[in-house]
C-alpha cells in the first residue's frame, strides 16, 4: 500500500523558513517523481513544485508564486522528498500535500498524502 | 497569466447526470494538456479520479467518466449518488513542467 506521510508544518513568522518532509513507503521511491501541492483556508487546490527522479535528471519545477523561495529536494536512501521554504509570506499559508507524479504521457497526480498544515503569521 | 477555468458551483438530483467542465481563459482545452480530476470532500485530501483526460483511476466507479467536449475538459457523473457530493478540482499540464489548478466546483446532490 503507498503511503506518503508529511511533517514539519507548523506556525512561523513572516519572513521566515521552514523545511516539510514527506517519507513514502509502499512503492520504489527512487523512480518516482514528486510534487507538492497546496491548499488555502477555504480556497482550491494549487500545484507548488516538483521534483523528477534522479535517473530523469532530478530537476525541479515550481509554480510562480514560489519560484525563488521554496526548493524542494530528495533523499532517496530515506524515501523522503522535502520542500524548503523561505522568505514565508502570509499567503503561503495552506496545508501542504505531497503527491506522487505520473510523468512522461500521463502527467497526473496519483497518490496523495494527507497533507501538514504551515500558518505564516506574526 | 493562465487561468483554468471551472463552475464555481453545481447542484444534481440524485441518480442525475452532471457534467462539470474544465476551460481555459485563453484558447481551448485538448488532450495534450493531460487534463486530470480530482474529488475532495471537507477535511480529506483529494482523490485522483480520472488521468490523461479519459482513464479512471484505480478503483473509481465507472459512473464517472472524463472527456473533451467542445473547447474544454469535461467530467462527468452519471447516476449521481449522496456521497458524491464534494469538490471536483481539474488540472492541466502546461508544458515546461508546470501544472495549473482550476478553481474547483461545489458539487451538491439533493
Amino acid at each position: 500500500e503507498v503511503q506518503l506521510v508529511e511533517s514539519g508544518g507548523g506556525l512561523v513568522e513572516p519572513g521566515g523558513s521552514l523545511r516539510l518532509s514527506c517519507a513514502a513507503s509502499g512503492f520504489t521511491f527512487s523512480n518516482a517523481w514528486m510534487s507538492w501541492v497546496r491548499q488555502a483556508p477555504g480556497k482550491g487546490l494549487e500545484w507548488v513544485g516538483r521534483i523528477k527522479s534522479k535517473t530523469d535528471g532530478g530537476t525541479t519545477d515550481y509554480a510562480a508564486p514560489v519560484k525563488g523561495r521554496f526548493s524542494i529536494s530528495r533523499d532517496d536512501s530515506k524515501n523522503t522528498v522535502f520542500l524548503q521554504m523561505n522568505s514565508l509570506k502570509t499567503e503561503d499559508t495552506a496545508v501542504y500535500y505531497c503527491t506522487t507524479v505520473r510523468g512522461s504521457n500521463l502527467q497526473y497526480f496519483q497518490y496523495w498524502g494527507q497533507g501538514t498544515l504551515v500558518a505564516v503569521s506574526s | 497569466q493562465i487561468v483554468v477555468t471551472q463552475e464555481p458551483s453545481f447542484s444534481v438530483s440524485p441518480g442525475g447526470t452532471v457534467t462539470l467542465t474544465c476551460g481555459l481563459s485563453s484558447g481551448s482545452v485538448s488532450t495534450s494538456y493531460y487534463p486530470s480530476w480530482y474529488q475532495q470532500t471537507p477535511g480529506q485530501a483529494p482523490r485522483t479520479l480520472i488521468y490523461s483526460t479519459n482513464t479512471r483511476s484505480s478503483g473509481v466507479p465507472d459512473r464517472f467518466s472524463g472527456s473533451i467536449l467542445g473547447n474544454k475538459a469535461a467530467l462527468t457523473i452519471t447516476g449521481a449518488q449522496a456521497d458524491d457530493e464534494s469538490d471536483y478540482y481539474c488540472v492541466l499540464y502546461m508544458g515546461s513542467g508546470i501544472w495549473v489548478f482550476g478553481g474547483g466546483t461545489k458539487l451538491t446532490v439533493l
